[in-house]
């Protein structure tokens, strides 16, 4: 069946430095792929996506690629910022019918940015 | 535009109770989906409904039953409540006829099941 599986937490940073955060996936189709932030006491908020193979997805510094032939879709900041505190999920879902709109979630990964 | 709005905000129920959640979609969406989230962990699917009718189950007991309306809103609801149902719920919405890929998500109903 189709997970997500990403990078065990938790991630702690000094502000500036580069992140990444692992995530691949395994899925039967051609699923879209997503990062969703959670900051403390709040919902999902759906930072960005990709919808097919080679698409980069982009948004408030943070990019990440979908990588067919690794099954992958890390998610990077070049410089991060105290702000950027939060749990990082990625998710993707399938277009079939029957699953549409479905999201398959990782364990999430906590980012702690120090000043 | 509200966004997705879900109340209560939260709720600590006994074990054996039951309980109502609800939902109100983002203004133009058809389409509610449910997850729990467990403490530290990621969303799990629960159900997901669209034309009043239930959709899509994740694999979750027969406790756990939905429902949307005319105007889209939607209640999850509990039933025989166990210890482990303790968790945030989340509301999604969506649309069909747009891009089913794109959820918004509600800011959740924290459970405390005692």
């Amino acid at each position: 069946g189709d997970s997500v599986t990403q990078m065990e937490g938790p991630v702690t940073l000094s502000e500036e430095a580069f992140l990444t955060i692992n995530c691949t996936y395994t899925a039967t189709g051609y699923p879209s792929l997503f990062w969703y932030v959670q900051y403390p006491g709040e919902g999902l908020q759906l930072l960005l996506k990709a919808t097919k193979a080679d698409d980069k997805g982009s948004n408030k510094g943070f990019e990440a690629t979908y990588r067919k032939e690794t099954t992958s879709f890390h998610l990077e900041k070049g410089s991060v910022q105290v702000s950027d505190s939060a749990v990082y999920f990625c998710a993707l879902s399938e277009g079939r019918g029957s699953t549409l709109g479905r999201l398959y979630f990782g364990r999430g990964t906590q980012l702690t940015v120090w000043p | 535009d509200a966004g997705v709005t879900q109340s209560p905000t939260h709720l600590i129920k006994t074990r054996g109770q039951q309980v109502t959640l609800r939902c109100s979609p983002k203004s133009g969406h058809d389409t509610v989906s449910w997850y729990q989230q467990a403490l530290g962990q990621g969303p799990q699917f629960i159900f997901q409904y669209y034309e009043e009718e239930e959709r899509q189950r994740g694999n979750f007991p027969d406790r756990f039953s939905g429902h949307q309306f005319p105007n889209y809103s939607s209640e999850l609801n509990v039933n025989a409540l166990l210890l482990g149902d303790s968790a945030l719920y989340l509301c999604a919405s969506s649309t069909r006829t747009g891009n089913p890929y794109e959820q918004y998500f509600g800011p959740g109903t924290r459970l405390t099941v005692t």
